[in-house]
Formats: structure tokens, sequence, C-alpha cells
């Protein structure tokens, strides 16, 4: 089953707009990570953020975490096309190397 | 530095017909993942290896599906018979273990059972 679920599932903005996507999760977890996919290619790593973590960023990506909430939100600042892409979140099994993915949110940056 | 390599990058074969999906992790990452991707069940994990051990196979979904690791630079990803529903894209990814940190994910053979 589903550890992380991104919402919303797809996503449209024109360029130099703000882009967020939600993941929430249901277990106890040690981090969360978020993962960038283009189209016809593998994942690709953006950001980790720990469990005794609340915010991290990394240029113009933000990620926050709600432990309490178990749920983490990822910002994507003046967004460009090359941003196009699905959005996954990632969750460990509990201090296991597994990870479990969500099923995505697939943003459009319009030009 | 060269990232996971897998191969092919497509392959369509008839159903019946025996599939090796192969890949080349990062060198000096010591945790290998297989996954398939599809549409209605997203990114599944398959199975897993540490140090060329399989650590958790539970998500091989019959018994028509193999992985092996030989050594520390080279696995593979079998089924036999392939079956029409088999047909995902299959992605391979390493990493450090004991990091919890990010996976590196190959580019995926797309593969389709006619």
């Amino acid at each position: 089953s589903q550890q992380g679920e991104e919402d919303p599932q797809a996503l449209s903005i024109q360029e130099g707009e703000n882009a967020t996507m939600n993941c929430s999760y249901k277990t106890s977890i040690n981090n969360l990570q978020w993962y960038r996919q283009n189209s016809g290619r593998g994942l690709v790593h953006l950001i980790l953020i720990r469990s005794n973590e609340r915010e991290k960023h990394s240029g113009r990506l933000r990620v926050t975490l709600d432990t309490s909430k178990k749920s983490s939100s990822l910002l994507i600042t003046a967004s460009r096309a090359a941003d196009t892409a699905s959005y996954f979140c990632a969750t460990d099994a509990g201090g296991s190397e597994k990870l479990v993915f969500g099923k995505g949110t697939k943003l459009t940056v319009n030009p | 530095d060269a990232g996971v390599i897998q191969s092919p990058r497509h392959e369509v074969t008839e159903m019946g017909q025996e599939v090796t999906l192969r890949c080349k992790p990062i060198s000096g990452h010591n945790s290998l993942f297989w996954y398939r991707q599809t549409m209605m069940r997203g990114l599944e994990l398959l199975i897993y290896f540490n140090n060329n051990v399989p650590i958790d196979d539970s998500g091989m979904p019959e018994d028509r599906f193999s992985a092996k690791m030989p050594n520390a630079s080279f696995s593979t990803l079998k089924i036999q018979p392939s079956e029409p529903r088999d047909s995902a894209v299959y992605f391979c990814a390493s990493s450090l273990s004991n990091s919890l940190g990010p996976q590196h994910f190959g580019d995926g053979t797309r593969l389709s059972i006619l």
C-alpha cells in the first residue's frame, strides 16, 4: 500500500508562479524525500528532510515537514518551463532502507 | 561520474518469452533496488539487495520473477515466462546503505509484452 500520497494529482501553472505540492503519509518516519521525474527518465533526488527538521531549502525549493499531521509540502518558487515534471514524495519504512513512493503530482509549467 | 546504467532501454517481446533486465549500480554503492512503475500502481519496490545479498523480496509479484546480484557491479531481473500484465517501466536504483539517504535511479527499461 502507498505510504505517501501526493496532492494534487495534477497542477498546471504559468511560468513565474509558485507551485505547491503536498504529501501525506501514515506511519512514523526517519526522513522524507522528494524526487522529480521528467518524462521518459528515472527519478532524480531533490531534497531530504529528517523527522526532527521542520523546514529545508535548496535553491528555489522549500520543503516543510509536520510530523504531528504526517504531512509535507514542496514549494517551487518562480517556476520555469523546465520544472515541468512529476514530483514524488518518498518515506522510509521506519528505519528501513526501503522507500515507499506516492503516485506523484504532475506539474505543468506553461511558458 | 557515471550514474546507474540499465539495459536495454526498451524491450518488446511476445508473451511466454524470457526477459532479462540488467543494471550496473554506481560504483561504491552497496544497496541496489528494483522497482516497477505503472500508471495504475505507481512505483513499486520489487526487491532490494545490500552487499549483493537479497534483503527483502516481498514485492516480487510471483515466482515468474527472479533477481540476482552476482557481484557489486551487476544485477539482473528476470521474468520467465513473461505475460502482458508485466508490461511496465522497470527501474534500478542504488544508494549507500545505512545512510537512509537518497537513491540514484537509472533511466529504466520500458518493457512491452505482446
